[in-house]
């Protein structure tokens, strides 16, 4: 497909578990934003790679929460013992450069944590 | 830290009716401004992007405009149809950095 693509679309998962959420951006855009969304809350940013630069990361809310991006391909945002406040929906979003261009969301991953 | 705020929260509408959503942010150093629709349970779709050079943009029956100085935006739905009911968001791209900072978004119901 053309659009931006996240797995798993939902997760539940058992507190103190890890879990791992991917993401595959438009080819051809160079920008990955990983943002959190609370139930009935606004949007979070995470964090932000561009191309090979150094990401970002001054949105990731604890040293539980990773990410990782190989060049201009999938990311991976990976959430260590997992809480319950750490249930929210995971939107991942690219665009062609860091700013003046439109960005494309993807559906989301829906976490629940038990 | 740039602060996006949506008035009002929630707007429920008979159909037809034309009507804005607001948008407001405190810091007015902005690349540009873009007014998202977020479906239940799906993502964000972009509607208009304005870069800060531009006063408006116009999509359809949607009209943004942006007003850099006294750091407002307005979303203008002209006509409205049930099929608008979503939640419409607010995000600036700051020039201090490269993420979006997103409003709480306005829940928009046009009844038929």
């Amino acid at each position: 497909g053309a659009g931006v693509s996240q797995s798993p679309s939902n997760k539940v998962t058992e507190k103190g578990k890890d879990v791992e959420l991917r993401c595959d951006p438009i080819s051809g855009h160079t920008a990955l934003y990983w943002y959190r969304q609370r139930l009935g809350q606004g949007l979070e940013f995470l964090i932000y790679f561009q191309g090979n630069s150094a990401p970002d990361k001054s949105g990731l809310p604890s040293d539980r929460f990773s990410a990782e991006r190989t060049g201009e391909s999938v990311s991976t945002l990976t959430i260590q013992r997992t809480q319950q406040e750490d249930s929210a929906v995971y939107l991942c979003a690219s665009s062609p450069q860091n700013s003046g261009n439109t960005i494309y969301f993807g559906e989301g991953s829906w976490l629940t944590v038990v | 830290k740039q602060e996006v705020t949506q008035i009002p929260a929630a707007l429920s509408v008979p159909e037809g009716e034309n009507l804005v959503l607001n948008c407001s942010f405190t810091d007015s150093a902005i690349y540009n401004l873009q007014w998202f629709r977020q479906d239940p349970g799906k993502g964000l779709t972009s509607l208009l992007l304005i870069q800060s050079s531009q006063r408006e943009q116009t999509s359809g029956r949607l009209n943004a405009s942006l007003d850099k100085s006294s750091g407002r935006s307005t979303l203008y739905i002209a006509a409205s149809q049930p099929g608008d009911s979503a939640t419409y968001l607010c995000a600036v791209n700051s020039n201090s950095g490269y993420a979006l900072n997103f409003g709480k978004g306005t829940s928009l119901l046009v009844t038929p």
